[in-house]
């Protein structure tokens, strides 16, 4: 199974509302990453969970909040986001095998498609 | 910034015939990826090239990569009209704990008329 499964597919939300999103990997992958990709541009990196830890947080503002619950999961808590905010959200996973580098393929979900109003 | 830039940003091709598209980076690598994203989806795997490997092959795809001049190429060879997608290179480097992020090339969008 190489499936990194998202959801809800498409989400419209209004910027005073809370939504999350969420991203399941069953591969035994231990590092899981949030990318966030305008239209016609290339994925942005948002978050890197190593080990359920935060490893990294690419400066993105607070109303974005990441959580991983456990090694399979991975949520993004949206609050009180704004119209620019709007865009696909990817989620990604990989292997996270010190110093084997060439293991680093990542797998990603269909994403999010996230509008809001 | 490692990000690479992705030469031409839109081809379109007739089915059959071979498509080539370029990226460059900044700064030293270790591995260079392929991947594939249909629109509006997730991004898929195609090839992964290491720094000390000058070509790769798989399926219909061949990837070179030339330290050197810090660039990479991706030949589609008969392509058909499934291939039309947007082609993104991408860099990685260490995040921590194992993990290693990923940079991504502004891309290539690839349209195969049949």
């Amino acid at each position: 199974d190489t499936e990194v499964t998202q959801t809800p597919k498409h989400l419209v939300m209004g910027m005073t509302n809370k939504k999350s999103l969420k991203c399941e990997q069953h591969m035994g992958h231990r590092a899981m990453y949030w990318y966030k990709q305008k239209a016609k541009k290339p994925p942005e990196l948002m978050f890197v969970y190593s080990y359920e830890k935060l490893s990294i947080n690419e400066s993105v503002p607070s109303r974005f909040s990441p959580e991983c619950p456990n090694s399979s999961l991975l949520n993004l808590h949206l609050h009180a986001l704004q119209p620019e905010d709007s865009a696909l959200y990817l989620c990604a996973s990989s292997q996270a095998i010190p110093g084997q580098r060439a293991k680093n393929i990542q797998y990603f979900g269909a994403g999010t498609r996230l509008s809001v109003l | 910034s490692q990000q690479g830039e992705e030469d031409p940003q839109a081809l379109s091709i007739q089915e059959g015939e071979n498509a080539t598209m370029n990226c460059s980076y900044k700064t030293s690598i270790n591995n260079l990826q392929w991947y594939r994203q249909n629109s509006g989806r997730g991004l898929v795997h195609l090839i992964l090239i290491r720094s000390n490997e000058r070509e790769k092959h798989s399926g219909r795809l061949r990837v070179t990569l030339d330290t050197s001049k810090k660039s990479s190429s991706l030949l589609i060879t008969a392509s058909r009209a499934a291939d039309t997608a947007s082609y993104f290179c991408a860099t990685d480097y260490h995040s921590g704990a194992g993990s290693y992020q990923l940079t991504f090339g502004k891309g290539t969008k690839l349209s195969v008329i049949p």
